[in-house]
Order: structure tokens, then sequence, then C-alpha cells
């Protein structure tokens, strides 16, 4: 597996507190995605990013926020973190070059109480 | 931006017989086309990828096809086994900057 490390693993947190995950990759990727995985929605997109600084929104990018101050870290944030983002939320990075593999992490479950 | 239909969300099939995903997308520009396996608590993992210049690509038991026309692709694999039971994602992009994906199909294979 390629060496992407999300953190933390599990996370149980109140409505209206701000969260953020963590993705870290070791493979000097340049794009890196944050992803949510709920049931009968397979995996949607938040946010991506395709270099350092350089993000863009997803198509349910409402509520979250992402950064990216260093080529190995995608930090995605919750600002007011709702009930509705209670989910499984995975990081993925790609190399350069169209048309390639993406590679997952091991996935974050989020729940918001 | 680009939207992927996949179908059937469950899949049910006996052991020996073979299994077929089908998958559409909207935007004409996409041209890569993976598929993704993901196991009960895992990661989802790549099991086979086309190339918009392809038509059809094969891997041991498992082909994927690419119809640009229609702009429809599809999984077929074949003399199915129990480790094959996951759930399958298909997924299209338009260069790297976006990777838009299917919402899965459970495929269950019956010893």
């Amino acid at each position: 597996d390629a060496g992407i490390t999300q953190s933390p693993r599990h996370k149980v947190t109140e409505t209206g507190t701000p969260v953020t995950l963590r993705c870290h990759q070791t493979e000097n990727h340049r794009y890196m995605y944050w992803y949510r995985q709920d049931p009968g929605h397979g995996l949607r997109l938040i946010h991506y990013s395709y270099g350092v600084k350089d993000t863009d929104k997803g198509e349910v990018s409402d509520g979250y926020s992402v950064s990216r101050s260093k080529t190995e870290d995608f930090l995605l944030t919750l600002e007011s973190a709702t009930s509705s983002q209670t989910s499984v939320y995975f990081c993925a990075t790609k190399g350069r070059g169209s048309a390639t593999e993406a590679f997952f992490g091991q996935g974050t479950r989020l729940t918001v109480v | 931006g680009e939207n992927v239909e996949q179908h059937p969300s469950t899949l049910s099939v006996q052991e020996g017989d073979s299994a077929v995903i089908k998958c559409t997308y909207s935007d004409s520009a996409s041209n890569y086309f993976p598929w993704y396996k993901q196991e009960l608590g895992k990661r989802p993992q790549l099991i086979i990828d086309i190339r918009s210049n392809v038509g059809e690509k094969k891997d041991q038991r498992i082909a994927v096809t690419l119809n640009k026309t229609a702009k429809h692709f599809s999984l077929h694999i074949t003399e199915t086994q129990p480790e094959d039971s996951a759930v399958y994602f298909c997924a299209a992009s338009i260069g790297d900057n976006d990777m838009r994906f299917g919402a899965g199909t459970r495929l269950t294979v019956k010893p």
C-alpha cells in the first residue's frame, strides 16, 4: 500500500464543534482528495488539491474547508460539525500524470452526536 | 461536474457464474475509468482501469469494456469465487483534478 496515513482513525464529537482530519502521505504525490462514504451514495468528493496551497471544491463541499501547506499533508476541517456529517472519510492521493491510479488511506470514522 | 451512475446496487451470483456491473458517465471529456474493490472495513483498492483510447482490457478473470459513444463502461468478472464478494465502485475522471465515483455495487458470491 502507498504510504497514506489518516488521523484520527475514529472520532466522536459534539454538534457545533470544529473538527480537523489529517491525511499524511510519503509518496510525494501531487494530487490529494477527500471523500466521504455513506450507504447508498458511494464515495463523494468533498475537496481536492492539485498542489501546495492549490485546492478546489468537489460535489459536497458545503460545511467543509481544506488546507495544504505542505506536499505531504492535506487537512479537512469541519467548521461546525453537524449530525449529517457523520460518515467515513477517505483521503486519496495520486501522482502526476493523467489517468493514473489513486491510492486510498485507511479511512476515518467520524460520529457527530 | 461529472456524474457517474452505477447498476445494479446489489448483485448475488453462484460461485463459478459471471458477474457484470455497468456504469454510465455524463462528461464526454472523461478519459480515465478505474474500478475499485472495497472489502468490509477496508480501504478501496484498484482492481483494473481503462483509458479512453482503449475499448477493452482484461486481467485474468476481470475485464472492463468502454463504449465512448454511449458513455458507458462495464466490469466483467468470470468464474466468480467467494473471495470476490465485496463492494465494487466505478469512477470517471477528466485528467487529475476531479475523480467521481458511482454509488457502488455489493457483490455476493454464494458457495
